[in-house]
């Protein structure tokens, strides 16, 4: 059974940081792009940040660039998200998900979630 | 960016119904677009890829069509089980981006 599984999310200040991880089974992770979505008060279900499985192409929204970094770990079947420079509208709850078939853009299975509080 | 418009916002129906929810993207995707539903307290859920016509074990009584920028989602013969919310995601092109939701409830 594929299986996400989300950590590491809590209430920080902000300017914090904060690491998420997302722990994948039931699947090889390399074949898969993965990705973070984050769901908000402010504006719903938002897409954050891809990663290609095997060549470290990273792929980030707007909002986010040069504060959030992806990173993956491979033979641990790891995904992570970085977040610095927390501000009041990253508050949510962060999402982890594998990407479909070939690459195709669309998002299954997600993890549970984790929520994420930046408070000011 | 591409804007994803959905209509209703909310709709409330039967057990026995069918509704239908509509999808539209500010540009043309093709088929590049998705459907997740979404219960309370839990993460979204991937029902259909439109372009693949790829189901994650979908009742065949939700059904997609459309291309382009309008698509919609029909919910044919409601069940219990279908009362939630539904979203749609443009696959076409980054960022992603989601509907702001169709809220289903029981009348």
């Amino acid at each position: 059974e594929v299986q996400l599984s989300e950590s590491g999310g809590g209430l920080v200040q902000r300017g914090g940081s904060l690491r998420l991880s997302c722990a994948a089974s039931g699947f090889t992770f390399i074949n898969y792009a993965m990705t973070w979505v984050r769901q908000t008060p402010g504006k719903g279900l938002e897409w954050v940040a891809t990663m290609s499985g095997n060549d470290d192409s990273t792929y980030y929204a707007d909002p986010v660039r040069g504060r959030f970094t992806i990173s993956r770990d491979n033979p641990r079947n790891m995904l992570y998200l970085q977040m610095n420079s927390l501000r009041a509208e990253d508050t949510g709850i962060y999402y982890c998900a594998r990407d479909g078939v070939g690459g195709a853009n669309w998002f299954d299975p997600w993890g549970q979630g984790t929520l994420v509080t930046v408070s000011s | 960016d591409i804007q994803m418009t959905q209509s209703p916002s909310s709709v409330s129906a039967s057990i026995g119904d069918t509704v239908t929810i509509t999808c539209r993207a500010s540009q043309g995707i093709s088929r590049w677009l998705a459907w997740y539903q979404q219960k309370p307290g839990k993460a979204p859920k991937f029902l259909i890829y439109v372009a693949s016509s790829f189901q994650s074990g979908v009742p065949s009584r939700f059904s997609v069509s459309g291309s382009g920028t309008e698509f919609t989602l029909t919910i044919s013969s409601l069940q219990p089980e279908d009362f939630a919310t539904y979203y749609c995601q443009q696959a076409d092109s980054f960022p992603f981006t989601f509907g702001q939701g169709t809220r289903l409830d029981i009348k």
